[in-house]
């Protein structure tokens, strides 16, 4: 039981590459997140899913696009890499097991574009 | 709009002493609030919610809906409870997407 794991966990780009953050769970959870931390600000959430084959925006989607490929992955893309989008990026779990709120954080990728 | 502040960066207390973790919300529905611990080298983790009014690791929150605050309070501090804290709002109810607060550093020292 693995948890939630994201790859890659270091990346550095250039500006107007691509890339994409993988994400998975091994929990059976329905909703999946993606948040980004800055310096010095709280997490912010980009995008979730609610469930396999759904997503939404969070409150910064601009510069990504997300895809849920199945219940267990959730993939987070940057399709032009702009600095702005240097940041902490974590994948985050969610679903109420046996009665229980069950929230669970990947380890981040560091991510560095320049 | 919602928001969750917490106005201290960093919180610097001795082993023993009373402990209190300052966070305030902006929200205009019916508040869900969370704290999160990071401990070096760990990822975020849940500590403890609002709704479930229980004690984890000695620490405890309560919400004040008066004052729109959830202070996260232990009466005598451990060194290893030096973590990063983050309090969090649950915004998107049944979806729950969170919104963080900037988080504070605690430091306990021996």
């Amino acid at each position: 039981n693995a948890g939630v794991t994201q790859t890659p966990k270091f990346q550095v780009l250039k500006t107007g590459q691509s890339m994409t953050l993988q994400c998975a769970q091994d929990m059976n959870h329905n909703s999946m997140y993606w948040y980004r931390q800055d310096p010095g600000m709280g997490l912010r959430l980009i995008y979730y899913s609610a469930s396999e084959g759904t997503t939404d925006k969070g409150e910064v989607p601009n510069g990504y696009n997300v895809s849920r490929l199945n219940k267990r992955e959730f993939s987070l893309r940057l399709e032009s890499a702009a600095p702005s989008q240097t940041s902490v990026y974590f994948c985050a779990s969610f679903d109420f097991g046996r009665d229980a709120y069950e929230q669970y954080f990947g380890p981040g990728t560091r991510l560095t574009v320049t | 709009a919602q928001r969750v502040t917490q106005p201290e960066k960093l919180l610097s207390v001795f082993k023993g002493a009373p402990v209190e973790l300052k966070c305030n919300y902006s929200y205009s529905g019916s508040p869900e609030l969370f704290w999160y611990v990071q401990y070096s080298r760990q990822r975020l983790q849940l500590l403890l919610r609002h709704i479930s009014r229980e004690s984890i690791k000695g620490f405890t929150a309560d919400l004040n809906k008066g004052e729109t605050s959830f202070h996260l309070k232990k009466p005598f501090a451990q060194e290893e409870d030096s973590a990063m804290y983050y309090c969090a709002l649950n915004y998107g109810g049944a979806t729950n997407k969170l919104i963080f607060g900037t988080g504070t550093l605690l430091a306990v020292q021996p």
